[in-house]
């Protein structure tokens, strides 16, 4: 079954707004990560945040985690055009060969 | 230079072929996955090795056999392919040690159609 669920499952920003996506997932974790998928390409791991902690950030990248309420958020700051791209949140990874279960994604398209 | 690599990046067949994906990391990870995903761009795990191991053999039908030869490669093989195996299929390999802070690399992707 599917972990984590993104919110809204498309947004669409001028260059320069600030992009938020909400991940929500059911079960316990051991980190979330978020991951970057442009169009016809691979995914591209963003950055990880850890059960015990409450934000990251990387760039203009920023991410919350709240455990009590299952849910995270991917803060984009200041979008580009080539920010463009389809977002996944994914649990689990664990500390070894632990699969990562993907929510269904956010599309995200950032006018110029 | 390409981290991870897959071939082909297009498949097209006939419904009842057999055919192969083939998937290769130049990173010296140690763990390395199929991944499938489907037209609403939903991804499942498929299939997970861990030093040529298999660790995680998720609900597939067995039509669908992976082969790991060593830690560097993940084949897949299909066999009597059907119209919904049509997806875009992606390895992803990860050392299990770092797996938890580095994230894990995918390869571009294999792209089946199944007509």
């Amino acid at each position: 079954s599917q972990q984590g669920e993104e919110d809204p499952q498309a947004l669409s920003i001028q260059e320069g707004e600030n992009a938020t996506m909400n991940c929500s997932y059911k079960t316990s974790i051991n980190n979330l990560q978020w991951y970057r998928q442009n169009s016809g390409r691979g995914l591209v791991h963003l950055i990880l945040i850890r059960s015990n902690e409450r934000e990251k950030h990387s760039g203009r990248l920023r991410v919350t985690l709240d455990t009590s309420k299952k849910s995270s958020s991917l803060l984009i700051t200041a979008s580009r055009a080539a920010d463009t791209a389809s977002y996944f949140c994914a649990t689990g990874g664990g500390t070894s060969y632990g699969k990562l279960t993907f929510g269904q994604g956010t599309i995200l398209t950032v006018h110029p | 230079d390409t981290a991870v690599s897959q071939t082909p990046k297009y498949l097209v067949t006939q419904m009842g072929n057999d055919k192969s994906i083939k998937c290769e990391q130049n990173l010296g990870h140690d763990t390395m996955y199929w991944y499938k995903q489907d037209s609403k761009k939903f991804l499942k795990i498929m299939f997970s090795y861990n030093n040529k191991e298999l660790i995680i053999n998720e609900t597939v039908p067995n039509r669908f056999s992976p082969k790991s030869p060593d830690k560097a490669h993940l084949n897949l093989h299909i066999n009597s392919l059907e119209l919904g195996d049509s997806a875009v299929y992606f390895c992803a390999s990860s050392q299990a040690s770092t797996g938890a802070t580095r994230g894990y690399t995918f390869g571009s992707g294999t792209r089946l159609t199944v007509v």
